[in-house]
């Protein structure tokens, strides 16, 4: 089976670090997305890992070990619209070669405060 | 622009009513998928499709069927047998293969709800 787990709500201060930790267990591995989601609105994609170690886009940063399933979202500088839910997913094998699914976490959504 | 548009944005059903979700794509993408997302879950596979006229059941394709005849449309049906259609549908497309390049993008959405 397939089990993703990251937190169901989280709240910072504009201006801040946070960071949202997501573990996985997956039967089979071929990458780790990062998307965010603002209520209502389509998931848009922030980041990939499928090395282990940290990969840096602006003020988001996304870091990931595979050997401990683990990945984390690191967002600095925060600002009110990054209110929204950030959602975790793991790209495991489907059927057929070169076939392949994304499975998501149930996302974790973020409150950031003046 | 290049995007996903799906449509409608809202819709309603009746009881024992079968509704089509639209989904087009103009990114040339060969393969699309169908999620389901209810309040505190996380996107749940429906369906997907990775060439026309070929596709295959996800993880909850019970109530549900789709049609793959154009590359660039994947309609999705909710038939009377889903007991619990009330939901947040998003229609995704990406490029066949692993890497990078292979990223899903999400459309805007279709928000279900039961009369």
């Amino acid at each position: 089976g397939q089990n993703i787990d990251q937190p169901t709500e989280m709240t910072a201060t504009e201006g801040a670090i946070v960071q949202i930790n997501c573990t996985y267990q997956t039967s089979g591995f071929n990458g780790l997305f990062w998307y965010q989601q603002h209520a209502g609105e389509a998931p848009t994609f922030l980041s990939y890992n499928v090395l282990d170690g940290l990969e840096e886009k602006g003020r988001f940063s996304s870091f990931l070990s595979r050997s401990k399933g683990y990945s984390y979202l690191l967002l600095k500088e925060l600002q009110m619209k990054d209110s929204a839910s950030y959602l975790c997913a793991v790209r495991v094998p489907l059927r057929g070669a070169g076939s392949y699914q994304l499975t998501f976490g149930k996302g974790t959504k973020l409150s950031v405060i003046p | 622009d290049g995007g996903i548009t799906q449509s409608p944005k809202y819709l309603f059903r009746k009881e024992g009513q079968n509704v089509t979700l639209s989904c087009e794509q103009n990114l040339n993408h060969d393969a699309m998928y169908w999620y389901r997302q209810d309040p505190g879950q996380g996107l749940r596979l429906i369906y997907y499709s990775q060439i026309v006229n070929d596709f295959q059941k996800g993880d909850i394709a019970e109530g549900y069927s789709v049609s793959r005849e154009k590359k660039e449309s994947f309609p999705l049906t909710v038939t009377s047998a889903q007991k619990n259609p009330t939901a947040f549908y998003l229609c995704a497309s990406s490029i066949m293969g692993a890497g990078l390049k292979n990223i899903q993008y999400f459309g805007a959405g279709t928000r279900l709800s039961v009369l």
